[in-house]
């Protein structure tokens, strides 16, 4: 069964803490992308990684970090510094052809930091 | 930088009726654009999106949406709502280096009976 798992669908901190987030795919797609979204504001990227063991900060990276020791696999981890963290989390990937093909994206994680 | 603009973050229809939302952006290269639905604590799934040739595209429940350059203009449209359409609908351009999508703030649709 082909896809993206993130995991879990809902995780509850305490304010200081720092959390990761799961997302693994089993599609073989190089590209992989984490994203944030708040009610009105569409989605913003956080960070992005287009090769194992590579990665780039997004318009929002503040507060976060990721890494990318296997294709499969694109933790996020939301640091104390991130101001605001309460937020639904959606991975995506991109197949390995380019701009023109479709992010695919994973189920979400809605983080409620209290 | 390329930026997206949806134009109501709330349309109300009534069942049958037709189904408009929305969608400028502004880009400095040939844009690649894509249009797509979430349903409550889900993720998005693609609905259409355009990249070259024909300006009319067509997707998947029936929607499509027709790239006007002069415009800079992506609008979505259904002939008829049905009562499952009732979602939030994005429209986000691919940006350059890494394949970014830039999104727009969204416009939920809800459909009355």
């Amino acid at each position: 069964d082909g896809g993206i798992t993130q995991s879990p669908k809902y995780l509850f901190r305490k304010e200081g803490q720092n959390v990761t987030l799961s997302c693994e795919q089993n599609l073989n797609h190089d590209a992989m992308y984490w994203y944030r979204q708040d009610p009105g504001q569409g989605l913003r990227l956080i960070y992005y990684s287009q090769i194992v063991n590579d990665f780039q900060k997004g318009d929002i990276a503040e507060g976060y970090s990721v890494s990318r020791e296997k294709k499969e696999s694109f933790p996020l981890t939301v640091t104390s510094a991130q101001k605001n963290p309460t937020a639904f989390y959606l991975c995506a990937t991109l197949p390995n052809g380019g701009s023109t093909d479709t992010q695919y994206f994973g189920p979400g994680t809605r983080l409620t930091v209290l | 930088a390329q930026s997206v603009t949806q134009l109501g973050s709330h349309v109300s229809v009534s069942e049958g009726a037709l189904v408009l939302l929305r969608c400028n952006y502004s880009s400095s290269v040939p844009p690649y654009l894509f249009w797509y639905v979430q349903y409550p604590n889900q993720g998005l799934q693609l609905l259409l999106k355009y990249t070259t040739g024909a300006t009319l595209v067509k997707g998947i429940n029936g929607f499509e949406a027709e790239f006007k350059k002069s415009e800079t203009s992506f609008h979505l449209t259904k002939p008829s709502a049905h009562m499952s359409d009732a979602a939030e609908y994005f429209c986000a351009v691919s940006e350059g280096y890494g394949n970014k999508l830039v999104f727009g703030a969204g416009t939920i649709l809800r459909v009355k009976s």
